[in-house]
């Protein structure tokens, strides 16, 4: 069983929908969750950081993590053509100094 | 210059050439790492370096070599490559190895491997 398993899509939605991406883990250790978001032809920059359970938002973006169901979730409200990307779910345990990276879920916006 | 800096953005050699991916951060982090990333699969983890020594290397082949000069730069050495080697490899910094310091990556090296 992978670590953190993601749809890799692609997923497509007109501009202003809202949009849901999400991953599962299999580690109960896992206590921080970041979301990266990567541009075509760029690196994967930290979009949010979150440690244990529960929502943390920012701006458009909303990341929500279910320990319990072993559930991650980030949520883009009005979403605009410039949120199409890939975007990194990355897990991590509260000891040690690795992340356990998502294969990455393609999103685009269409205007 | 500011961010995390690799060079060369393309690189395509032969199996039998000798190459040097660099990596240089501009943030005052202590730690650096190599990644690799190829289509359809999560980042793999390769090389960690804190404070310029190697603490982690992730069961990486032989053909790949690092560097860590100082803190603020990292090299990746290739020679004898094979085809299956063609991916994106990323360079990141963070301040420290733990979990709870978020890792800032360069815009990777694209390397394709004849």
């Amino acid at each position: 069983q992978k670590e953190v398993e993601q749809d890799p899509g692609p997923l497509s939605v007109p501009e202003g929908a809202i949009v849901s991406l999400n991953c599962t883990y299999s580690n109960s250790a896992f206590q921080y969750f970041m979301w990266y978001r990567q541009y075509s032809r760029k690196g994967p920059e930290l979009l949010m950081y979150t440690y244990s359970s529960g929502n943390k938002e920012d701006g458009r973006f909303t990341a929500q993590v279910d320990k319990s169901s072993k559930y991650i979730s980030l949520f883009i409200r009005d979403s605009q053509p410039s949120d199409s990307a890939t975007y990194l779910c990355a897990p991590a345990p509260s000891t040690g100094n690795q992340f356990y990276f998502g294969t990455g879920t393609s999103l685009t916006v269409i205007p | 210059e500011t961010g995390v800096t690799q060079t060369p953005r393309h690189l395509v050699m032969g199996m039998t050439n000798k190459k040097s991916l660099k990596c240089e951060q501009h943030l005052g982090h202590n730690a650096m790492y190599w990644y690799k990333q190829s289509a359809k699969k999560p980042l793999e983890l390769m090389f960690v370096y804190n404070f310029k020594e190697q603490t982690e290397n992730n069961s990486v082949p032989s053909r790949f070599s690092p560097e860590c000069p100082n803190s603020s730069h990292l090299f990746l050495h290739l020679h004898t490559l094979q085809p299956e080697d063609s991916a994106l490899y990323l360079c990141a910094s963070s301040q420290g190895t733990g979990v709870n310091s978020p890792l800032h990556f360069g815009n990777g090296t694209r390397l394709t491997v004849t």
